[in-house]
């Protein structure tokens, strides 16, 4: 099945400064890959998904790339806000399956 | 739509209780997931059902737990008899797959305590 690693699993910037989180997966088949942002006592919940045939994808402040051939995905963040600070999950679905396969997690802390 | 409503919200039982957690996904949806949140593991699938039907339930811990699913509006987790390593976050999540395959949408969760 499908395997996907998180890292890294703590992150601490200063309030501006942008926030990388990096994601491999180890099925080849996979072709979506969402992100979910978790605030304390909450659902996860979608902020932005990326599918195998684009290679990014950009939201105002938040980004995705995607590495096919190297098997990894990242988010990006720019000039982050408090607001920002939460738990960042990325996730791996193959095309012949609905289940998503999530990563451990990271733990973003923007510093006012 | 009120997106997927989990209850109970919070709930705390002694061990060797009986304990139902239940799920209403988003409306038309036709797969939902449980999963199972702890600072250990990280985000765990326990059971996942499609157009009602369990598929995929490798991620149940044990003879426990049992999940059904006897309509399209409404799924039940439990656990009997409960153990204080079960304490977790329970989470249930709902998506449509077919005939387009959707992001999953996760409820508030239920925070269980077993002492």
């Amino acid at each position: 099945g499908e395997n996907v690693e998180q890292h890294p699993s703590t992150l601490s910037v200063q309030e501006g400064d942008s926030a990388v989180i990096k994601c491999t997966y180890s099925d080849s088949a996979s072709n979506y890959f969402p992100w979910y942002k978790q605030e304390l006592g909450k659902g996860p919940q979608l902020i932005i998904d990326i599918r195998s045939n684009v290679g990014e994808k950009k939201d105002q402040r938040i980004a995705v790339t995607l590495n096919k051939t190297a098997k990894h995905f990242s988010l990006h963040i720019t000039e982050t806000q408090p607001e920002d600070s939460a738990v960042y999950f990325c996730a791996a679905r193959s095309g012949g399956s609905y289940i998503p396969t999530f990563g451990r997690g990271t733990s973003l802390i923007v510093h006012p | 739509d009120a997106g997927v409503i989990q209850s109970p919200r919070h709930e705390v039982t002694e061990m060797g209780q009986e304990v139902t957690l239940r799920c209403k996904p988003i409306s038309g949806h036709n797969s939902l997931f449980w999963y199972r949140q702890t600072m250990m593991r990280g985000l765990e699938l326990l059971i996942y059902f499609n157009n009602n039907v369990p598929i995929d339930d490798s991620g149940m811990p044990e003879d426990r737990f049992s999940a059904k699913m006897p309509n399209a509006s409404f799924s039940t987790l439990k656990i009997q008899p409960s153990e204080p390593r079960d304490s977790a976050v329970y989470f249930c999540a709902s998506s449509l797959s077919q005939p387009q395959n959707t992001e999953a949408f996760f409820g508030q969760g239920t925070r269980l305590t077993v002492v």
